[in-house]
């Protein structure tokens, strides 16, 4: 079965740390997809990243950046110098190829106070 | 600005009621896709729709139906609200993207039902 575990409940930060968001996923699917969503305050889920089983690149895209290793079946998140902006829940999910059945972690909720 | 609108943010029920939660895109998305959100539990998928008067179960469907008779509504029914359906519902939609990639969910804001 497939499953996508957040350990992180919630992580406080002082603005300008770094903060890494840790995803560990299971799958006996060759093919699949991982996302990372941003839920802020205001409640709507907005997706950040997408990345194929089949391509093991890091990514950086401004202050944020992802480490996939298929090694250790992880899909970690990194802000970069973090803001207050970055303050909300962030959803690790997994989803086959068909994208019908997406699962989502719990969660992690991160607080970046000023 | 594509959406995904989601008719009522808030919603106060009583034990038994009959509920409607309906949700429209306007991307011309051919998936659609109800969850709902408690905590420490993530997202669960209760049914998702591929195509016009199509419908598929989720993880969990029990006490659950929907409705699409058109691409841009997705309708999530509650037959006879339970206390145990109190949560927040998120609607969300999706399409392949090309050459085959999986295209990412774009939500609504959510609705959130509360059964007493």
């Amino acid at each position: 079965a497939q499953k996508v575990t957040q350990a992180q409940t919630e992580i406080s930060v002082v603005e300008k740390e770094d903060v890494t968001l840790d995803c560990v996923y299971e799958t006996r699917d060759t093919t699949y997809y991982l996302f990372w969503y941003k839920q802020p305050p205001s409640g709507e889920l907005v997706f950040l990243i997408r990345r194929n089983s089949f391509d093991e690149q890091n990514e950086i895209s401004g202050r944020y950046s992802w480490n996939f290793q298929k090694s250790t079946s992880s899909f970690n998140f990194t802000i970069t110098a973090s803001q207050v902006v970055d303050s909300a829940v962030y959803f690790c999910a997994l989803s086959d190829t068909g994208g019908f059945k997406t699962i989502f972690g719990a969660g992690t909720r991160l607080f970046v106070k000023a | 600005d594509v959406k995904v609108t989601q008719s009522s943010r808030y919603l106060v029920k009583r034990t038994g009621e009959k509920v409607f939660l309906e949700c429209v895109q306007d991307m011309d998305h051919e998936n659609m896709f109800w969850y709902r959100q408690d905590p420490g539990l993530g997202l669960r998928l209760i049914y998702f729709s591929y195509d016009v008067k199509m419908k598929e179960k989720g993880d969990i469907p029990e006490g659950y139906s929907v409705s699409r008779e058109k691409k841009e509504r997705f309708s999530l029914i509650l037959e006879s609200a339970s206390t145990n359906q109190t949560s927040m519902y998120l609607c969300a939609s999706s399409r392949p993207l090309a050459g085959g990639t999986l295209g990412e969910l774009f939500f609504g804001e959510g609705s959130r039902l509360t059964v007493l």
